[in-house]
């Protein structure tokens, strides 16, 4: 089972360009989330969807967008980018209607941004 | 508004100590699910553990245990015997309904990590 691909792996860009952070899973999960990590800190949710056609922001938004047209797929965009999106960027999934279920993670993109 | 406080930036013991992480949250909702991640030093995020809001049974798991009090909102891991594998950092997380609703954002603390000298 492959459970949350993320691609690329390490990635490499300059100030001001964009790119998009793939993120699929195949467990028919419906609600997804995307996370950043920073150096030493913990993860902060930035933007999540509880199913195709719904995204909601978390608590870092700005310099991102989403969108979810298929419950496998939950793209993550970075327009602009800037040095302070460095960062390990990580994808989850988990089951929906059952809230107590965990949250199944990918094995995270590592941005760095010069 | 949903919050995780993880007050223990980093602990350092000796293999074979006990130790005990503390997690302490906030939620406006009356159903809400609270949850460990382990991450090793490789990076991934690995389950631990969940617990939901109306069972505040302590769980033991070999040498993990953990002990969830709605009274004092915390939901603390302790490990006995440490072990050097058990070096990693440890994140609390807590998920809430938020009225009914199904917004299910889950929230992670800062993460305690956890270095275990043989």
């Amino acid at each position: 089972n492959a459970g949350v691909t993320q691609t690329p792996k390490f990635r490499i860009l300059k100030i001001g360009q964009s790119m998009t952070l793939q993120c699929t899973q195949d467990m028919n999960h419906n609600y997804m989330y995307w996370y950043r990590q920073d150096p030493g800190m913990g993860l902060k949710l930035i933007y999540y969807s509880v199913g195709a056609g719904i995204t909601d922001k978390g608590e870092v938004p700005n310099g991102y967008n989403v969108s979810r047209s298929t419950t496998e797929d939950f793209p993550l965009r970075l327009e602009l980018a800037a040095p302070s999106q460095t960062s390990v960027y990580f994808c989850a999934s988990r089951e929906g209607g059952v809230v107590n279920t965990e949250a199944f993670f990918g094995q995270g993109t590592r941005l760095t941004v010069v | 508004a949903q919050k995780v406080t993880q007050a223990q930036t980093e602990i350092s013991v000796v293999e074979k100590e006990d130790v005990t992480l503390d997690c302490v949250y906030e939620t406006r909702d009356t159903t809400y699910y609270l949850f460990w991640y382990k991450q090793p030093p490789s990076g991934e995020l690995v389950f631990l553990i969940r617990r939901n809001s109306f069972d505040e049974q302590n769980e033991i798991s070999g040498r993990y245990s953990w002990n969830f009090q709605k009274s004092t909102s915390s939901f603390n891991f302790t490990i006995t015997a440490s072990q050097v594998v058990d070096s990693a950092v440890y994140f609390c997380a807590l998920s809430e309904r938020y009225y009914g609703g199904a917004t299910n954002k889950l929230i992670f603390g800062t993460g305690t990590l956890l270095a275990v000298q043989p």
